[in-house]
């Protein structure tokens, strides 16, 4: 089983669609999640922190479940510029430091 | 521009070269991380330095590889008698801790090498 799980997609939306991604994550002594995008053949860019309180960003909102080891990212009144492969990460402390663990990512694509 | 910095962009080599790849992380970050991602995967972590001094090496870096941070500021990653399957994006990242950072990490734009 995979450290850190998604769907792969891609998801097709028309602009102005709400979107949710969801992630499952096996360790339970994970400390930290993000959630990361990703753009074709270009770094991963922070998105966002995700919080067991729910934290929200502009149309971004974003959701910890610890028992459950799920995180969900909600993207509303989606943009043609949020294409893009959305990454689930996962931060557990090791060594004293602090190695992400990343999904493999879904893809986006939203349509006009 | 004050981000993290990679050098070179893209690297083309014959299998059985040697390669050598640098990290220039974000000013007063104390932590340099490499990691390295395939096509259609997430990056995977291979090492990570605080300061100069290297405190974790994944399965995934064998023999062949090796990093450094001499100075504790830019890193370097070698790879050794290169084979087909180290093609991939070897992606570096940089994050401060200590007097209340997060310890967020943040990505360069990765070296792309493509063994031929």
């Amino acid at each position: 089983r995979k450290e850190v799980e998604q769907d792969p997609g891609p998801f097709n939306v028309p602009e102005g669609a709400t979107v949710a991604f969801n992630c499952t994550y096996s360790n339970s002594a994970s400390q930290s999640f993000f959630w990361y995008r990703q753009d074709c053949r270009k770094e991963p860019k922070l998105l966002m922190s995700v919080y067991s309180s729910g934290n929200e960003d502009g149309r971004f909102t974003a959701q910890l479940n610890r028992a459950s080891q799920y995180i969900s990212l909600l993207i509303r009144d989606s943009k043609l510029s949020d294409s893009a492969t959305y990454l689930c990460v996962v931060n557990m402390l090791t060594g004293g430091g602090n190695k992400l663990t990343f999904g493999t990512g879904t893809q986006l694509k939203v349509e006009l | 521009d004050t981000g993290v910095s990679q050098d070179p962009r893209h690297k083309i080599t014959k299998r059985g070269q040697n390669v050598t790849f640098r990290c220039d992380p974000i000013s007063e970050h104390n932590r340099l991380y490499w990691y390295r991602q395939t096509l259609g995967q997430g990056p995977e972590f291979l090492t990570y330095f605080q300061n100069e001094a290297q405190l974790e090496k994944s399965r995934l870096l064998s023999d062949r590889f090796s990093a450094e941070r001499p100075k504790g500021s830019f890193s370097t990653l070698e790879i050794q008698r290169t084979e087909q399957g180290d093609s991939a994006m070897y992606l570096c990242a940089s994050s401060r801790v200590g007097q209340g950072a997060r310890d967020t990490q943040y990505f360069g734009p990765g070296t792309r090498l493509t063994v031929l």
